[in-house]
């Protein structure tokens, strides 16, 4: 029984560059969430998604950061161009009910 | 706006003992859902325990309980038997209703040291 799948597991990059992480949800899910984690702020939602039409995206830090949810099974999160205090750990989750299961994360180094 | 609060940065306990670890919260509204996730160094997001606004019992898993007190608004986690591979951040979270179309708010987390 598969999880939440994101790739890549690590990026390093360097600024300007841009970056595209990946996320699969668990299958029959339909609620997709990004979150971002940093030592200074925390777990922060950037934005979710529900039967893949974006719900909310005021989490989103700026307009360089950008979600899509083409279908059920695959969404992406773009940075372009990357800065190098978009440095942090991005977790893709996603839910059918009130729980919601994480994938294991990527953690973006932006040199 | 919610806001979580967890005001212990730092936990240790005694491999076998029992530790609770504090999470209190702000909200106007009547229902919803509160999480504890634990986040080994894996890093890995992993659901402890939730509990139902609604539901005056405490939820319980095994070896994890909570106390949750819905008018001082404070969810607590206790962890009995204390074990090494219990050591991790862990975090409180809230969530309104609404089928899963809805995100989390996180506290900053309490990272918990097992001594053995």
């Amino acid at each position: 029984d598969a999880g939440v799948i994101q790739s890549p597991r690590h990026e390093v990059t360097e600024m300007g560059q841009e970056v595209t992480l990946r996320c699969k949800p668990i299958s029959g899910h339909n609620s997709l969430f990004w979150y971002r984690q940093t030592m200074m702020r925390g777990l922060e939602l950037l934005i979710y998604f529900n039967n893949n039409v974006p719900i909310d995206d005021s989490g989103m830090p700026e307009d360089r950061f950008s979600a899509k949810m083409p279908n059920a099974s695959f969404s992406t999160l773009k940075i372009q161009p990357s800065e190098p205090r978009d440095s942090a750990v991005y977790f893709c989750a996603s839910s059918l009910m009130e729980v919601q299961y994480f994938g294991p994360g990527t953690r973006l180094t932006v040199t | 706006a919610q806001t979580v609060t967890q005001s212990q940065p730092e936990m240790s306990v005694q491999e076998a003992e029992t530790v609770t670890l504090s999470c209190t919260y702000d909200t106007s509204e009547s229902d919803y859902y509160l999480f504890w996730y634990k986040q080994p160094p894996s890093r890995q997001m992993i659901l402890v325990i939730r509990q139902e606004a609604y539901k005056q019992q405490n939820a319980t898993e095994n070896r994890f309980s909570v106390n949750f007190q819905k008018a001082a608004k404070s969810f607590s986690l206790k962890i009995s038997d204390s074990q090494l591979g219990d050591a991790a951040m862990y975090f409180c979270a809230y969530k309104i209703p609404g089928g899963g179309a809805d995100g989390l708010t996180f506290g900053k987390g309490t990272h918990l040291i097992i001594q053995p």
